[in-house]
């Protein structure tokens, strides 16, 4: 079936110690975001890619940056990453140039612990 | 700037109960609206959406939305809930022609047998 998928599910890391989090997706989609959500919060996007122009949320932090290799393919890395960025990332889809443009696809998440 | 707000943080209901979950958003402009909605454990998934046409739209699983453009709101309903509806409910606005998605807060609703 077609998806988005996350790898890994689960992530722990030490304060400080670079991580990566990755995202595919088999919907061919020209869109691809990366969320932060914190317990009992709404997601909040980071930044997202239209093809391969990236959009920075202007209230996300420098230690936070992506790359798009490829279509299918979107990284979320945290090159220093502190308690407070124990999180679920989220990584969602959505195409372009139909009705349904807008409707976004998300992944299953990456729970990230910080200890 | 477009906010979205979802007044029941934490709704708790029997089954067989009916369901009304709040939305309000604000924005001057046309808008897509979005009921998300994340099982335990789960990702977040599509329950419905309103993009033009007949206010009343319906999704899957018996729910339904009404988008009410005077009162910015796009309300949640299931008129007999049951006990694998309970999830976290999220609600989502994006402007037309933009890629971006604001989402509410969410609302956690528990069914209980």
């Amino acid at each position: 079936d077609a998806m988005v998928i996350q790898n890994p599910r689960y992530q722990v890391t030490q304060f400080g110690k670079p991580v990566t989090l990755s995202c595919s997706q088999t919907l061919n989609h020209n869109v691809m975001y990366w969320y932060q959500q914190k317990s009992s919060q709404a997601p909040k996007l980071l930044f997202h890619y239209y093809d391969k122009d990236f959009n920075n949320e202007a209230d996300t932090p420098d230690n936070f940056q992506s790359r798009r290799p490829n279509t299918s393919f979107c990284f979320l890395d945290i090159r220093s990453p502190g308690l407070g960025d124990a999180a679920m990332y989220l990584c969602a889809t959505s195409g372009i140039g139909d009705v349904l443009s807008n409707e976004q696809f998300f992944g299953p998440g990456t729970r990230l612990t910080v200890l | 700037a477009q906010s979205v707000s979802q007044h029941n943080h934490h709704v708790i209901l029997s089954e067989a109960a009916s369901l009304e979950l709040g939305c309000n958003y604000s924005y001057g402009g046309t808008v897509n609206l979005f009921w998300y909605v994340q099982y335990p454990g789960q990702h977040l998934q599509l329950l419905l959406k309103y993009f033009s046409g007949d206010p009343l739209v319906k999704g899957i699983k018996g729910f339904e939305a009404e988008f009410i453009k005077s009162k910015f709101s796009f309300n949640l309903r299931k008129p007999s809930v049951q006990w694998s509806d309970t999830a976290e409910y999220f609600c989502a606005v994006n402007a037309k022609n933009t890629d971006k998605l604001i989402f509410g807060t969410g609302t956690r609703l528990q069914v209980f047998p």
